[in-house]
């Protein structure tokens, strides 16, 4: 059990144009889910987090308007880069709380998404 | 600033040894310690999480240890094998909190045949 996806696995796009990438819990409701960066060999950097039906609490430092977060139901949440440009190519993670066992606290991570802008 | 310091960056087993990353925080709000597994091209994945009110945690061949007085908790991974390969990340939460994760830097483990 929970599971998390995220669709699409890799995209490339040309600069100026959005993306958005979709992250679904598949067999449990997520409350909360989470939106993290990592870039080559670092570790995640949380970008924002969204409760369901409500607006997205961004990290400091993370452009709301170039990262527009949905939650709109308690299985999916989309991540959307606006007028991406090369230096957002990276790859990005979501992840679900889950208010089920084992824990409230326990975040399911998705597969990630390759955003490769040209 | 980082809120969870993890060592080390990486490290080097034989297959069978034993591998250990450590971990410490400075936030005593934290109460919750889970420790995800890496592997090249996706997501992290949940290997095995603690609370401070107990001082090891066993899953197979994963131990947590724990040491609230010390703020310390590491990862012992027995009988190392080459698919134990990968990055490992500690984290550290607490309710309040949003449930938000701060992140160690991650331990790249190569275990070699």
């Amino acid at each position: 059990g929970a599971v998390v996806s995220q669709h699409p696995s890799r995209v490339i796009c040309k600069s100026g144009t959005s993306v958005k990438i979709e992250c679904r819990s598949l067999d449990f409701q997520a409350t909360t889910m989470f939106w993290y960066r990592q870039f080559p060999k670092k570790s995640l950097m949380l970008m924002a987090t969204s409760n369901e039906g409500s607006k997205a609490t961004y990290e400091q430092g993370v452009e709301k308007d170039k990262f527009l977060i949905n939650h709109a139901s308690l299985t999916l949440s989309t991540l959307t880069v606006t007028s991406a440009h090369p230096e957002d190519s990276s790859f990005y993670i979501c992840s679900a709380g889950t208010s089920g066992t084992p824990s409230t606290d326990t975040q399911y991570f998705g597969p990630g998404t390759r955003l490769t802008v040209l | 600033q980082q809120q969870v310091k993890q060592s080390p960056q990486s490290l080097i087993v034989q297959k069978g040894g034993i591998s250990i990353i450590n971990c410490a925080y400075e936030n005593t709000a934290f109460d919750y310690f889970p420790w995800y597994q890496q592997f090249p091209g996706k997501g992290p994945a949940l290997l095995i999480a603690i609370r401070p009110d107990v001082s090891e945690k066993k899953e197979g061949r994963f131990t947590i240890s724990f040491n609230k007085s010390a703020k310390q908790f590491s990862l012992h991974i027995m009988d190392s094998q080459p698919g134990d390969s990968a990055t490992y990340f500690c984290a550290a939460s607490m309710r309040g909190g949003d449930y938000k994760l701060s992140f160690g830097a991650g331990t790249t483990v190569t275990v070699r045949a």
